[in-house]
């Protein structure tokens, strides 16, 4: 009963490289978000999915990119790392219908 | 649009004192409204949720909250805390979209000192 696991749960990246964050779930939700924590601030919505092959902006994703070609994955890319991409990063999923939102157990990952 | 405000970004107080958590929200249509803990180093975790039905909500953990339409407020209690309920708490709102987005405030750091 692995829930939503998410891989790497630590990274440091350069400025200027690339990577992506893997999320995999194993409930067969339909929904899944990511979501980036900085401190003081919240979790702010950056991508979201509400089904294979259909995703969305949330409400900060300039300088991510998402795909969801199947209902257990949803990748975060990174492109062209910057330091205010420094956060810990989660990902979250739920059958819908106001359901619970199941999280990860993070990704914090540092730009230098 | 929907937004959360909680009123307090740090709660310290005293193992076995009572606690309160505050949440306001805004929405113009009707809501449904959750709070997360998130204890150290790990993801977050549903402590209750307001959907419909009773103002009244119970969760894990000795936990409840109560939906106050007029005041737009959805606040968390606890009548006597542990020191294992220190942790950060995050109140949440979705406006019920298909889509099933959550907002989330900021966070309210609880610290139970002995």
């Amino acid at each position: 009963n692995a829930g939503v696991t998410q891989t790497p749960k630590f990274r440091i990246l350069k400025i200027g490289q690339s990577m992506t964050l893997q999320c995999a779930q194993d409930m067969n939700h339909n929904y899944m978000y990511w979501y980036r924590q900085d401190p003081g601030m919240g979790l702010k919505l950056i991508y979201y999915s509400v089904g294979a092959g259909i995703t969305d902006k949330g409400e900060v994703p300039n300088g991510y990119n998402v795909s969801r070609s199947t209902t257990e994955d949803f990748p975060l890319r990174l492109e062209l790392a910057a330091p205010s991409q420094t956060s810990v990063y989660f990902c979250a999923s739920t059958r819908g219908g106001n359901g619970e939102l199941f999280f990860g157990e993070g990704s914090r990952l540092t730009v230098l | 649009a929907q937004s959360v405000t909680q009123l307090d970004s740090q709660v310290p107080v005293f193992e076995e004192a009572p606690v309160e958590l505050r949440c306001n929200y805004s929405s113009s249509v009707s809501v449904y409204l959750f709070w997360y803990v998130q204890y150290p180093n790990q993801g977050l975790q549903l402590l209750l949720k307001y959907l419909s039905g009773s103002t009244l909500v119970k969760g894990i953990n000795g936990f409840e909250a109560e939906f106050n339409k007029s005041q737009t407020s959805f606040h968390l209690r606890k009548p006597s805390v542990h020191i294992s309920d220190t942790a950060e708490y995050f109140c949440a709102v979705n406006s019920g979209g298909s889509n099933y987005k959550l907002t989330f405030g900021k966070g309210t750091l609880l610290t139970v000192n002995p």
